[in-house]
């Protein structure tokens, strides 16, 4: 079974610190996701990287950045936490065939951050 | 960014009933897949189903069914015999290109 995990479900952090989540998957994907999850929204995309080192911007990028040094490993980091950025954060990976994203989304059970 | 609206925000169904989730959406791609996506109460999202745009067919798993109007671009999710663990927050996603929009989610509770 393809396993995504997250190195923190629950994290509390000041304002102003620097945070970092990290998502590990197991099954040699090319795509992985950060997600953020706020009641009312859905889920919102942070960054997306489909391949090693490289990276793209999704919707809410502001006040975040994202590495991916090796396959198996997606960083999201805050470099200056704030209060707004209390959050479920979800991290996903994906397969693809012929370009496209055909392939299922696998979801890591979530990182809950809050900032005080 | 495409638009993708889940006019529902939370419905309840009786056990054993059936419930229709409704979604729309706005893509420019032509050769796409949509995905049901549920995500139990503190646990992990995980799929419900996948439709393949280009086939006529909508799919089935088990109890659940979509119902996929290409012009109209709506995706709607059906569950039949509906059980107390379909009780869950379900987004719908339909992919351009390298990304994955969702929904901001339907909270459907199973009434026992």
């Amino acid at each position: 079974d393809v396993k995504v995990t997250q190195s923190s479900r629950y994290l509390v952090k000041r304002t102003g610190e620097k945070v970092f989540l990290e998502c590990v998957q197991d099954m040699d994907h090319e795509n992985m996701f950060w997600y953020r999850q706020d009641p009312g929204l859905g889920l919102r995309l942070i960054y997306f990287s489909y391949d090693v080192k490289m990276k793209e911007k999704g919707d809410i990028p502001e006040g975040y950045s994202v590495s991916r040094e090796k396959k198996e490993r997606f960083s999201l980091i805050l470099e200056s936490a704030s209060t707004n950025q209390t959050s479920m954060y979800l991290c996903a990976s994906s397969s693809l065939q012929d370009g496209l994203n055909t392939g299922e989304l696998f979801f890591g059970e979530g990182s809950r951050l809050t900032v005080l | 960014a495409q638009t993708v609206t889940q006019s529902q925000p939370e419905m309840s169904v009786q056990e054993a009933e059936t419930v229709t989730l409704s979604c729309t959406y706005d893509t420019s791609e032509s050769n796409y897949y949509l995905f049901w996506y549920k995500q139990p109460p503190s646990r992990q999202m995980i799929l419900v189903i996948r439709q393949e745009a280009y086939k006529q067919q909508n799919a089935t798993e088990n109890r659940f069914s979509v119902n996929f109007q290409k012009a109209a671009k709506s995706f709607s999710l059906k569950i039949s015999d509906s059980q107390l663990g379909d009780t869950a927050m379900y987004f719908c996603a339909p992919p351009t290109g390298n990304q994955f929009y969702f929904g901001t989610g339907t909270s459907l509770t199973v009434i026992p």
